[in-house]
């Protein structure tokens, strides 16, 4: 059974540009969270999605975004990009939360640096 | 909201011995816990989790205990390998599974040996 996927792994952007990363969730799993991890602030939980609605929002600005789509994929956007936007942000999946028996499976992360 | 704190940041265990890492918790309301490895280059993989309805868990050489009361829970591993050598995380959620996890600051944990 494939893990959660993320892509890309690795980019580099630059102050003012945005940027989108993809998230694959085990096949079958109907629920995605998005986290971002940096060395100052720990994981922070950023968002989560479940059949395509926002259905939790951590504390983070306008700028951070994202969606679902109806296979469960989920991509995350961050729009005019700054210098401490740069973490590494983690996707994880878990298969629905009404079971009470969810247990999130994190991918590997994309790293994103911002110069 | 939730605030976990963790403890200690740095652990350095000879082979074969005991590592502890102790969390605290500030809402009572919290009823899920789980702990998470997370190696280099990896994300953070579920090692072992435990809900508030049950004060210990064990699987092979981990264990969590809970004490809801002082609201606290801890990991333990015992007879400790290189491998076991990561960052630790433990982390509270309000209901079972809710994808909101706050997560401690993290222990990374050095095997020596």
């Amino acid at each position: 059974k494939a893990g959660v996927t993320q892509t890309p792994r690795y980019l580099i952007k630059t102050r003012g540009q945005q940027v989108t990363l993809s998230c694959s969730p085990i096949s079958g799993h109907r629920s995605v969270s998005w986290y971002q991890q940096t060395p100052g602030q720990g994981l922070q939980f950023l968002f989560e999605y479940f059949s395509e609605t926002q259905r939790n929002k951590g504390n983070f600005p306008g700028r951070f975004s994202g969606r679902q789509f109806s296979n469960s994929r989920s991509e995350m956007n961050v729009s005019t990009l700054e210098l401490g936007d740069s973490a590494l942000y983690l996707c994880a999946s878990s298969p629905d939360s009404s079971s009470g028996a969810n247990v999130l499976t994190f991918g590997a992360g994309s790293r994103l640096t911002v110069l | 909201g939730e605030n976990v704190e963790q403890h200690p940041s740095t652990l350095s265990v000879q082979e074969g011995d005991s590592a502890v890492i102790k969390c605290t918790y500030s809402d009572s309301a919290s009823n899920y816990f789980p702990w998470y490895k997370q190696e280099l280059g990896k994300g953070p993989q579920l090692i072992i989790d435990i809900r508030s309805n049950v004060g210990e868990k064990k699987d092979q050489r981990i264990a969590v205990t809970l004490n809801k009361t002082a609201k606290h829970f801890s990991l333990h591993i015992t007879e400790t390998q290189p491998e076991d050598s990561a960052v630790y995380f433990c982390a509270a959620s309000m209901s079972f599974g809710n994808e909101k996890l706050t997560f401690g600051t993290g222990t990374r944990l050095t095997i020596i040996p």
